[in-house]
């Protein structure tokens, strides 16, 4: 399985833009990239997922590099609500239905 | 519109005894996976099941097995429990039809404490 590697933890002002980054320099051509969160006490919740377009959704933006080895995700305005583990997934018909969570980027809004 | 829900909320048991843990999914899904999160670290994948059949497992042992009910509803059985199986369990269902890039909607979880 193509794997990611994300920082262990950021940090991010209230109110501010949150650029949380994801590398999967192995990803493979039918890899999509999804990504999910947990909150604090929650079980994960889908944030956003994309094959190769950038994708906006009411949640967040994804932007996927154009050689697809990166991505990162966008919270536009964070607020204290988003405070979470956000987790960056690869996904495609050979890892099946699994979501195969690595242990992701816990990010402290202040 | 009720969301995925589990049961119970916690539970304690100890070395060597049998768990079962419940799950029903949102209302419209016919798949419901497991994940078993343990402190600190990411959810790990169990199984999936869809028509009442495990259609994908993860690296766990037998000692995991669950089954799934003509209503979608699901059950996790864990027997012979070790201190190792202390941890949350979640569970998750989506829409067989959607693929892999279904949404995967989860539940609150089950955390359960080995003693």
């Amino acid at each position: 399985d193509a794997k990611t590697t994300q920082p262990n933890s950021m940090e991010s002002n209230e109110e501010e833009p949150v650029h949380l980054p994801c590398n999967h320099s192995t990803i493979s051509g039918t890899d999509y990239i999804h990504w999910y969160r947990q909150l604090p006490s929650q079980g994960p919740e889908y944030v956003i997922h994309g094959l190769t377009s950038n994708v906006n959704n009411r949640m967040a933006s994804l932007a996927i590099a154009e050689d697809r080895k990166s991505s990162t995700l966008i919270l536009h305005r964070a607020t204290l609500r988003d405070a979470a583990v956000y987790y960056c997934i690869l996904r495609d018909w050979d890892s099946g239905y699994a979501l195969n969570f690595g242990k992701g980027t816990s990010l402290l809004v202040t | 519109d009720a969301g995925v829900t589990q049961s119970p909320t916690h539970l304690i048991k100890t070395r060597g005894q049998q768990v079962t843990l419940r799950c029903s999914p949102k209302s419209g899904h016919d798949t419901v996976s497991w994940y078993q999160q343990a402190l600190g670290q990411g959810p790990q994948f169990i199984f999936q099941y869809y028509e009442e059949e495990e259609r994908q497992r993860g690296n766990f042992p037998d000692r995991f097995s669950g089954h799934q009910f003509p209503n979608y509803s699901s059950e996790l059985n864990v027997n012979a429990l070790l201190l190792g199986d202390s941890a949350l369990y979640l569970c998750a269902s989506s829409l067989q039809t959607v693929g892999v890039t279904d949404t995967q909607y989860f539940g609150p979880g089950t955390r359960l404490t080995v003693l």
